[in-house]
């Protein structure tokens, strides 16, 4: 049962590196978002992606770009890292429906320096 | 969205029910009320949703108020495994949910 799975679980970056956090689902769904969450808060939307071949900027866009890669994956790239993009990032996914479950992978811990 | 306003915090002692309050005054007609919850260092679950009537299933029950404008996650006998932060989320239709701050369930043994 993997569901959503997030690469790499862990990650260190120095100010101006580039990354990409990795995120596939094995379930078939057609819906696949990427949110981060910062100390004592909410998760919020950075991208979402609503079916293979699209993809719509969430609250919190700036600093990142995504690419859904074909239905299973959805990646998501800093081209430039920030202090400020220190933060747990969670991929998440759902099938499409009036009222559909979203399933969240385990996060990826990420801190820029 | 619709928002909805929960309590910060809330403590439970173990094996005793837990009643977590939402309210959602600007809910719309096509507005689902969703819940999930977050363990530590985990990404959030789904616990359970519903429309207009009262939902149970094996995690939680639903009890919506008859003018949809509050609900109540019911946790029937908290365990310790029960300790995370609780999200009231109005969902409409395919849209990505939008978290607010939650409340944090303490659960004490």
């Amino acid at each position: 049962n993997a569901g959503v799975t997030q690469t790499p679980k862990f990650q260190v970056l120095k100010t101006g590196q580039s990354m990409t956090l990795q995120c596939a689902q094995d379930m078939n769904h057609n819906s696949m978002y990427w949110y981060r969450q910062d100390p004592g808060m909410g998760l919020r939307l950075i991208y979402y992606s609503a079916s293979e071949g699209t993809t719509d900027k969430g609250e919190v866009p700036n600093g990142y770009n995504v690419s859904r890669l074909n239905k299973r994956e959805f990646s998501l790239r800093l081209e430039s890292a920030a202090p400020s993009q220190t933060s747990v990032y969670f991929c998440a996914s759902s099938e499409v429906g009036r009222v559909n479950t979203i399933y969240f992978g385990e996060g990826s811990w990420l801190t820029v320096v | 969205d619709a928002k909805t306003t929960q309590p910060n915090s809330m403590e439970s002692n173990e094996e005793e029910p837990v009643h977590l309050p939402c309210n959602h005054s600007t809910i719309s007609g096509t507005d689902y009320i969703h819940w999930y919850r977050q363990l530590p260092s985990q990404g959030p679950e789904y616990v359970i949703h519903g429309l207009t009537s009262n939902v149970n299933n094996r995690m939680a029950s639903l009890a919506i108020a008859e003018d949809r404008k509050s609900s109540t996650l019911i946790l029937h006998r908290a365990t310790l495994r029960d300790a995370a932060v609780y999200y009231c989320i109005l969902r409409s239709g395919n849209t990505p949910l939008v978290f607010g701050k939650g409340t944090r369930l303490s659960v004490i043994a």
